[in-house]
Formats: structure tokens, sequence, C-alpha cells
């Protein structure tokens, strides 16, 4: 089914751990974004990428690093995890142009102890 | 800076009644605004999408306003169901390379 897959569905890291959170379309989407989603707060920015190759900051980047070197991949790699970011993470995807809609994976719930 | 402000208590209706939900935005001028569905352990779902210069758009029991000198837009669910309970997000934006700005959501329970 096409749309966005997103790996692992849960994780525990211990504080210090890094991991890669996982992130593919096969849309042939070119805007690609990921979210992080705690309680009562709306969705926040942490990265984003407008196509393969290039990416940019998004709200609350620190922490956080990404690559985009295909189309389809957007792997979102935490460094040195820390309790503050255990959350809800989601990634989406668009296609190029107005009036789109974001389509959404089903998110991985991270928990840093 | 900019602000979205969505009810954040939940908002019981009775089904088969009209659902209205509220989003306010300050501090901004979007072009656009998105409206998503969100159920419990889920990724939103992309609902409906209404541009300034549309007054009203509609997709089935959907309706969404868009009120710019109010800064608010209004999503009505008419003959609410059951199935329709769900948390429901807003997303202004400017324009079409744009990053979305997100409400809290505002959670709907259709009581039977």
């Amino acid at each position: 089914n096409a749309g966005v897959t997103q790996t692992p569905k849960f994780q525990v890291l211990k504080t210090g751990q890094s991991m890669t959170l996982q992130c593919a379309q096969d849309m042939n989407h070119e805007y690609m974004s990921w979210y992080r989603q705690d309680p009562g707060m709306g969705l926040r920015l942490i990265h984003y990428s407008v196509g393969a190759g290039i990416t940019d900051q998004g709200e609350v980047p620190n922490g956080y690093n990404v690559s985009r070197s295909t189309t389809e991949d957007f792997p979102l790699r935490l460094l040195s995890a820390a309790p503050s970011q255990t959350s809800v993470y989601f990634c989406a995807s668009r296609a190029a142009g107005g009036g789109v809609g974001y389509t959404f994976g089903s998110g991985t719930r991270l928990t840093v102890v | 800076s900019q602000k979205i402000e969505q009810n954040s208590e939940a908002l019981n209706i009775q089904e088969g009644k009209t659902a209205t939900l509220t989003c306010n935005y300050t501090n901004y001028s979007p072009a656009y605004l998105q409206w998503y569905r969100q159920d419990p352990g889920r990724g939103p779902v992309f609902l409906l999408l209404i541009r300034e210069n549309e007054k009203e758009k509609r997709k089935e029991r959907l309706k969404v306003t868009f009120d710019t000198t109010l800064k608010q837009s209004l999503f009505h669910i008419t003959a609410s169901q059951p199935a329709d309970s769900a948390t429901y997000l807003c997303a202004p934006h400017k324009d079409s390379n744009y990053q979305l700005i997100w409400g809290a959501g505002t959670k709907l329970i259709i009581k039977p």
C-alpha cells in the first residue's frame, strides 16, 4: 500500500544512546518532514526536506540530525538521547505545489530513561 | 509569536447533531488552512484545505469556513456519528512552500 512507513513503532533508549528513526515513502513526494507530538501541544517541526539533498531546520532541531540522499528515505538521528526527547515522532510527506495535504506515518513512540 | 488556539476541552455531541470546532490564530496571516483528523495511536489524516479567498469548503458531511477578518476557521461535521469521534487538528500556513503551524487539537466525542 502506498504511504509513509516508519520504523520502529516503539523504542526505549537509555540517556546518552543514539539511534535512527526510519521513514520511507513510496509516493514520489518531494517534501518530507519530521514532527514530534507531546501531550497538550501541537505538532512541532524538527527538520524538513524539499527534495533529495536538501534539508533544513524546523522549530525544535537541537539534538537531531537528518539527511535526504534519496527521494524515498528521510531518516531522523538522535545524537545523544535525553529524557526531554521522550515523545511520539511522526514523519510526513507531500507532493510539491499548493493545496496539498500531508500524508503521515503511523508514528514512533520513543521513551528515553 | 504566532499562536494557534483550539478548544482544549473535549467536545461532547449527541449523534445526529452538528459538531462545530473552532481554530483561532494570532500574529499570523495564513493564506491556507488545513484540517486533519487523528485517532489514538495513529498519525494525522488530511481532511480539507481551504484558501483565504474561499469563504467555505465542503466535502461530504464536512464543512470548513475561513474568516480572515476574525482570524478564525470553523470546522463542521453534520449528521455526526460515533465513528467521527477523534481529535481534530487545524494547521494554517502562508504559501505553497510552507511549513505548517499546528494547533493542539480538539477531542470530539459523539455519543450514541
